[in-house]
């Protein structure tokens, strides 16, 4: 596609569901991150991917956490009992992989949960 | 963790007038970026520079990178309304682009 499309737009869930947020990189890109951004701070790196791999995952915040690359191009982030903390804005970028180059980002998902 | 800390954390201008943003960070750097951000949602990249250049120019923005003060600054001249957003600083030091995003700096211009 033209750009970094991220699935849903919201999602509002009940504390304590599964949730799962979808991010289509665009075509070609090997790198692909994600982030989160509450409100009125910066994105927080989340995981890094290159091609399948999760390459560094270090800014996952806890074991509720996981994403998933399977074949290289649409990444799924996962989030397991979900809890109120997990507000924020997931925001997805990719990028072709190399150093100093561009990361173009998605219009992220906006997770509330109630 | 945030690395970098954009500084002011709000700044109102007048239309016409020009922007100047400061961004701050704690490590060495590849590069340093910044982006545009509307309405709390996705980010524009602006502009990158690298850790071996001083200034770089694109359309109105003018980016300057001091890495013995390990500091960079953004000025947006002739400002228009279209500019208002928030702005963030992101630095990169790993082999990949990992960046690491500052608080951002909340820009309002009035028409």
């Amino acid at each position: 596609g033209a750009g970094v499309s991220q699935t849903p737009s919201n999602k509002v869930t009940e504390k304590g569901k599964y949730v799962e947020l979808r991010c289509d990189p665009i075509s070609g890109h090997t790198a692909l991150y994600w982030y989160r951004q509450s409100l009125g701070q910066g994105p927080e790196f989340l995981i890094y991917f290159q091609g399948t791999g999760a390459a560094d995952d270090s800014g996952l915040p806890n074991d509720r956490f996981f994403a998933v690359r399977p074949e290289g191009s649409v990444s799924t982030l996962k989030i397991q009992r979900t809890e109120r903390g997990d507000s924020a804005v997931y925001l997805c970028a990719s990028s072709q992989g190399q150093t100093n180059t561009e990361a173009f980002f998605g219009q992220g998902t906006r997770l509330t949960v109630v | 963790s945030q690395q970098g800390e954009e500084d002011p954390q709000a700044l109102s201008i007048q239309e016409g007038e020009n922007a100047t943003m400061n961004c701050s960070y704690k490590t060495s750097i590849n590069n340093l970026q910044w982006y545009r951000q509307n309405s709390g949602r996705g980010l524009v990249h602006l502009i990158l520079i690298r850790s071996n250049e001083r200034e770089k120019h694109s359309g109105r923005l003018r980016v300057t990178l001091d890495t013995s003060k390990k500091s960079s600054s953004l000025l947006i001249t002739a400002s228009r309304a279209a500019d208002t957003a928030s702005y963030f600083c992101a630095t990169d030091a790993g082999g990949y682009q990992k960046v690491t995003f500052g608080i951002g700096t909340k820009l309002q211009v009035i028409p």
